[in-house]
Formats: C-alpha cells, structure tokens, sequence
C-alpha cells in the first residue's frame, strides 16, 4: 500500500511556480521523500529526495513540515515540459525497500 | 544522473511467442534492478526484483515462470516474457539502483510490448 496521499490532478500556469503536495502523515523517522515524475509513455524520472531538511536541485526544491508529515515539491518556473504525473514515495535509504508508486498528481501545465 | 536503457523500446509479436527485453545500467554497475509494467492510465506496478548473481524476487501474483529474469552481470537485466498472450500487452520499464551518498533508481526509457 502507498504511504502517501496526493492531489489527482493540479493545474498550473506556464511560468507560474507549481507547487506539488503530498501527505505522508506514517514515515518513520528513517525515511525520506523521494519525487519522481513520468512523462507520457517514458520512463519515470528521479526528481529529488530529502530526509528533513529542505533540498534544492536543478529540477526543484523540496519543502518537509518540521514534523515531517507532509512535503511540497517546487517546480520554480513551470514550462509545458513539465506536464506528467509526479509520484511522491516515502523509503529507507540505502536498505533494499523497493520503490512502490501510488496514483501521483497528474499536472497539467496551461499555456 | 545515471543513464538506465532498454532494448527493444517497442515489439508486436504473435500470440504465443517469447520476447526478450533488455535492460542496461549504461555508466555505473547495478546490483538491484527491478521490473515494473504500466497498463495504460494506470500506475506501475512492480514485478520483481532482480538481484546480480542470485534468482529473482517475484511480487505476489506474478508468475516467475512466465516472466524469466535474468541479471547476469552488473549492467545487465533481462525480461522474457513467455507464451506471450495479448494480455501480456503491456508497458514493461525496468530501473537500477544506486546506492551510496544518493540512494535512489534510475528508470530506463520503457518497452511497449503489443501482443497479436
């Protein structure tokens, strides 16, 4: 079973920050956020992990509640490109946990 | 990041016939790799997992011996799909792991196997 909960669907404007949150009110203290992406009939996309402290990339930046039960993924400047499903998963890492995805939130970016 | 690829991206083929899918980790050695398949409109759904050396971890319901797995080295994973049906039609994508500073999979680009 997912350990998270998330929006089905988002809309965002082109340009506009998108702002992806995701409920994981069960993690255990040894377990991070990871968020990935899958943009139509490819493979997903490893976006960006973090465990309590907030993470920033080239891609995103990752925002976790100090108690660490939900998070918010930031795409800073929304372009049609980023329109697909983004998967926030909770996991141990470096342990053999296997990635399992949830629904996602399908995002769709408006021109 | 680490480049995971698939071989072939697409294959049609006949009820009944076996098909082979590659999957290779393309510039770091993978001792996990793992199987997914994605009907459409729906979410992945893990298979297996496939362990460098060692036989295949298989989620519940699914059959190991229609869906052989074969990870003989450190880049390489292997799916065969046998006696294919047209319900074995499918979107097959694998993924690699990396372990160390920044634990996490890579996903190769997908298959997209259509039984006749």
């Amino acid at each position: 079973d997912a350990k998270t909960t998330q929006p089905t669907s988002m809309d965002c404007a082109e340009g506009r920050a998108a702002n992806l949150p995701c409920n994981h009110s069960t993690i255990s203290g040894n377990e991070y956020v990871y968020w990935y992406r899958q943009i139509h009939s490819q493979g997903p996309q490893y976006i960006i992990h973090g465990l309590k402290n907030n993470e920033t990339n080239e891609m995103a930046s990752l925002i976790i509640t100090e108690d660490r039960k939900s998070s918010t993924l930031i795409l800073p400047h929304a372009t049609l490109r980023d329109t697909a499903v983004y998967y926030c998963i909770v996991r141990v890492e470096n342990r053999d946990d296997k990635i399992i995805f949830g629904k996602g939130t399908r995002l769709h970016i408006l021109p | 990041g680490a480049v995971v690829s698939q071989h072939p991206s697409r294959v049609i083929c006949k009820s009944g016939t076996s098909v082979k899918i590659e999957c290779r980790s393309l510039d770091f050695q993978a001792t996990t790799m793992f199987w997914y398949r994605q009907f459409p409109k729906k979410s992945l759904m893990l298979m297996a997992t496939s362990n460098e050396g060692s036989k295949a971890t298989y989620e519940q319901g699914v059959e190991k011996d229609k869906f052989l797995i074969n990870h003989a080295s450190l880049t390489l994973s292997t799916l065969t799909v046998t006696s294919a049906h047209p319900e074995d039609s499918s979107f097959y994508i694998c993924s690699a792991r990396v372990t160390g500073v920044r634990d996490t999979q890579y996903f190769g680009p997908g298959t997209r196997l259509t039984v006749l």
